[in-house]
């Protein structure tokens, strides 16, 4: 069982208009959480980098959540443009370990 | 910018083909890993290394194995390609593992045909 689960598996949303993304995980402990960004045919970017202290960072349109209690993270996009068409990617990197769990990824579209 | 680069876009190759694919990053990072990306189960890793001529088996090495002769080159080997092993691979590099953040390359579209 994947120990980072994310949803939705894909959504189609209007451009300028906003969405969340939501990311459950297992994993514990853990050092950071952190979200990516992968355009289609081409490797994951990074969009923000949270510790486990941390309860929310920004990165422009977009801002991460992080609720350490109940394991949740969320990526909030405000108006959306259609340049974030993309997969969008959880990541949890395990503590003191070498090691990082891959969430499957959110396919995001934005039509005009 | 740190750059890592992997040799190829696309490749298809033949069943029971050996094949190489390359990865170079050009910031002194110490640590590079290969992944497989599959619809549906994420990112996999396959193999990662921590220095030169070391390695280490991730989570799937089964029919893989790698090749770090030099610090800026990690390389991935399909000794017998098959069927299954038709997937996008990602190459990885960091320089201090969980507190800066990776840098992947492009991916390389694996088909074995």
């Amino acid at each position: 069982k994947n120990q980072v689960e994310q949803s939705p598996q894909s959504l189609i949303i209007l451009e300028g208009k906003n969405c969340t993304l939501q990311c459950n995980y297992t994993v514990s402990p853990f050092s950071n959480l952190r979200w990516y960004k992968q355009d289609t045919g081409r490797g994951p970017v990074s969009l923000t980098i949270m510790t486990f202290s941390e309860n929310t960072k920004s990165n422009g349109r977009y801002t991460a959540t992080l609720d350490a209690d109940t394991k949740q993270s969320s990526l909030h996009i405000t108006a959306s443009q259609l340049s974030d068409s993309a997969s969008y990617i959880c990541v949890v990197d395990l503590y003191n370990n070498n090691d990082m769990r891959f969430g499957a990824g959110t396919r995001l579209t934005v039509k005009p | 910018d740190v750059k890592v680069t992997q040799s190829s876009r696309y490749l298809v190759k033949r069943t029971g083909e050996k094949v190489f694919l390359e990865c170079v990053q050009d910031m002194d990072h110490e640590n590079m890993f290969w992944y497989r990306q599959d619809p549906g189960l994420g990112l996999r890793l396959i193999y990662f290394s921590y220095d030169v001529k070391m390695k280490e088996k991730g989570d799937i090495p089964e029919g893989y194995s790698v090749s770090r002769e030099k610090k800026e080159r990690f390389s991935l080997i399909l000794e017998s390609a098959s069927t299954n092993q038709t997937s996008m691979y990602l190459c990885a590099s960091s320089f201090v593992t969980g507190v800066v953040g990776y840098t992947f390359g492009s991916g390389t579209r694996l088909t074995v045909v």
